[in-house]
């Protein structure tokens, strides 16, 4: 399976800053990268696809960079809702992996 | 509007047997994949399997294989996970969601269905 390493784990951030998460994968994927927002006791959100396609509703705060193993995803301008915790997806091979999480927190 | 349904929270012991639902509406059920995603207490997301409605072809995450089943009723449009035997490791929220592939990514999401399994 393609292992996926997300960094940091957690990243504690006031409203209005500038957000970097990384997703690495052990092996390259292409563009084949998705990025999720999961709220406390809610199911996960897709975010971007392909690795920068904005999906459908999403603010055009959230976007998405990388190919081959290296990916990110920022959010600029952090709003009150935006505090959640983000994964990653491999898309290229099956089974699909996600990698740990990120929990963006308020600072 | 594009929605995936699932069945309600479930209190199981070990051993006993279940299955869970996930009903999709508003679109074409057969044309799309629907994936289901593991979450242990407090941790990340987990890969189970997927299943094609339209002929039943299902591909399981090896890590999940021979542990679930993963089935569909098309003529309700709605997909289900299994267990034979439930063990307390299997305590969880299980998740489906809409894929256009196997490996593809999944939207939208069910609300999630929280299996507690304990004696």
């Amino acid at each position: 399976d393609i292992q996926m390493t997300q960094s940091p784990s957690s990243v504690s951030a006031s409203v209005g800053d500038r957000v970097t998460i990384a997703c690495r994968a052990s092996q390259g994927i292409s563009s084949w990268l998705a990025w999720y927002q999961q709220k406390p006791g809610k199911a996960p959100k897709l975010l971007i696809y392909a690795a920068s396609s904005l999906q459908s509703g999403v603010p055009s705060r959230f976007s998405g960079s990388g190919s081959g193993t290296d990916f990110t995803l920022t959010i600029s301008n952090l709003q009150p809702e935006d505090f959640a915790t983000f994964f990653c997806q491999q898309a290229i091979s099956f089974p699909p992996t996600f990698g740990g999480g990120t929990k963006v927190e308020i600072k | 509007e594009v929605q995936l349904v699932q069945s309600g929270a479930e209190v199981k012991k070990p051993g006993e047997s279940l299955k869970i639902s996930c009903k999709g509406s508003g679109y074409a059920f057969t044309t799309y994949w629907i994936g289901w995603v593991r979450q242990m207490p407090g941790k990340g997301l987990e890969w189970m399997g997927i299943i094609y409605p339209g002929d039943s072809k299902t591909r399981y995450s090896p890590s999940f294989q021979g542990q679930v089943t993963i089935s569909t009723d098309k003529s309700i449009s709605t997909a289900y996970l299994q267990w034979s035997s439930l063990k307390a490791s299997d305590t969880a929220v299980y998740y489906c969601g809409i894929g256009v592939a196997p490996s593809g990514w999944l939207d939208p999401w069910g609300q999630g269905t929280l299996v507690t399994v304990s004696s």
